[in-house]
């Protein structure tokens, strides 16, 4: 089946530690994307990646790093810099830019 | 800050009702309007979507209002079933910004009773 692949689902997290999400998708789409949920905030972009070898910083990049060695895959570090990290993330890919968003299940990350 | 506003926060309906949700937006660039469902622990999924050279898009119980002079658009459920319970997300883009990501209102909580 083609889709978007996220893990780990859960992930806890001591603060100070880096931690890194995968996201790999078989959909062979151009751009990815990383958005963050938090309650009653809706989703805010992170980052995205329209193309291997390039990516662009969203609207809360800070704390947050990752890279595009691969069409099929887009990791998320967050970083011991994010100051408040715990949340649900999300990867999502589409054909081309401006074309509807596939998302993954999430990944939820708690910092204890 | 948000670029789209969507309200209310939480909805309830009764079963066979209608309900409705509402987002506006100020970027007149934008050119693209999806709405998201999310259920709980899941990934959100499109559900319908509009171009602004269209008012009214229809795909089944969902419509999606367009008003491009006032700058808001809204999604309307008819018939609402309790598995139509589920949040919902409004959204927009255009070309000249962000690779064309999209940026999403807060989400309304929308609970179908029986």
């Amino acid at each position: 089946d083609g889709g978007i692949t996220q893990s780990p689902k859960y992930l806890f997290r001591k603060e100070g530690q880096n931690v890194t999400l995968s996201c790999e998708q078989n959909l062979n789409h151009d751009a990815m994307y990383w958005y963050r949920q938090d309650p009653g905030q809706g989703l805010r972009l992170i980052y995205y990646s329209q193309i291997v070898n390039d990516f662009q910083k969203g609207d809360i990049a800070e704390g947050y790093s990752v890279s595009r060695e691969k069409k099929e895959s887009f990791p998320l570090t967050v970083t011991s810099a994010q100051k408040n990290p715990t949340a649900f993330y999300l990867c999502a890919s589409s054909m081309f830019e401006g074309g509807e968003l596939f998302f993954g299940e999430g990944s939820r990350l708690t910092v204890l | 800050q948000q670029q789209v506003k969507q309200s209310p926060q939480s909805l309830i309906v009764q079963k066979g009702g209608i309900s409705i949700i509402n987002c506006a937006y100020e970027n007149t660039a934008f050119d693209y309007f999806p709405w998201y469902q999310q259920f709980p622990g899941k990934g959100p999924a499109l559900l319908i979507a509009i171009r602004p050279d269209v008012s009214e898009k229809k795909e089944g119980r969902f419509t999606i209002s367009f008003n491009k002079s006032a700058k808001q658009f809204s999604l309307h459920i008819m018939d609402s079933q309790p598995g139509d319970s589920a949040t919902y997300f409004c959204a927009a883009s255009d070309k000249s910004t962000s690779g064309y990501a999209l940026n999403f209102g807060k989400g309304t909580s929308l609970l179908v009773t029986p």
